[in-house]
């Protein structure tokens, strides 16, 4: 079992659309949790940092469940500069973040 | 303030050759670690640096080897490249631990 799965996607929606991914991790120990963002051939940039009690940043919002051990991203109003990769992170453990293989989003007019 | 930077952009080796990458961390940063992005894939862990040591190391070769300076700044270093070592090299930094990392541009290395 993968240490964080995500579903791959693609997830294509229309513009002003609400979308949102899931993300599992196997390490219960887990103590952070990041949604990072990856456009083409570019570097992962932080989105957010998601915390115990649910987080927003304007139009998105994390979620996570230790019990199940799962994250969750919501976008809200979706826009064309919203398509990108998501990447799920987990802190596997002194800083070394684990990766999921992301969710590619396209957003379409 | 400069973010991490990462040089250089772009590489190209052939097999068995040696490659250096480098990486300078953001401005009051003392952590450095670096990742391996394959094609299609999220990053994935090699090692990391603090105070000039090797403090943490994921499921990579010995091949793979690493420096960090007194200035923070950091190498990897890749010894006799195969074909599977072209990827997309990033450099991240941080301040502490359990605090978002920050990413450079990163070094695709491409092995013929």
């Amino acid at each position: 079992r993968k240490e964080v799965e995500q579903d791959p996607g693609p997830f294509n929606v229309p513009e002003g659309a609400t979308v949102a991914f899931n993300c599992t991790y196997s390490n219960s120990a887990s103590q952070s949790f990041f949604w990072y963002r990856q456009d083409c051939r570019k570097e992962p940039k932080l989105l957010m940092s998601v915390y115990s009690s649910g987080n927003e940043d304007g139009r998105f919002t994390a979620q996570l469940n230790r019990a199940s051990q799962y994250i969750s991203l919501l976008i809200r109003d979706s826009k064309l500069s919203d398509s990108a990769t998501y990447l799920c992170v987990v802190n596997g453990g002194a800083d070394k973040l684990i990766f999921g293989t992301g969710t590619r989003l396209q957003v379409f007019p | 303030d400069a973010g991490v930077t990462q040089s250089p952009t772009h590489l190209i080796k052939t097999r068995g050759q040696q490659v250096t990458l480098r990486c300078s961390p953001k401005s009051g940063h003392d952590t450095v670690s670096w990742y391996q992005q394959a094609l299609g894939q999220g990053p994935q862990f090699i090692f990391q640096y603090y105070e000039e040591e090797e403090r943490q190391r994921g499921n990579f070769p010995d091949r793979f080897s690493g420096h960090q300076f007194p200035n923070y700044s950091s190498e990897l270093n890749v010894n006799a490249l195969l074909l599977g070592d072209s990827a997309l090299y990033l450099c991240a930094s941080s301040m502490g631990q359990s605090q978002p990392q920050h990413f450079g541009d990163g070094t695709r290395l491409s092995i013929l």
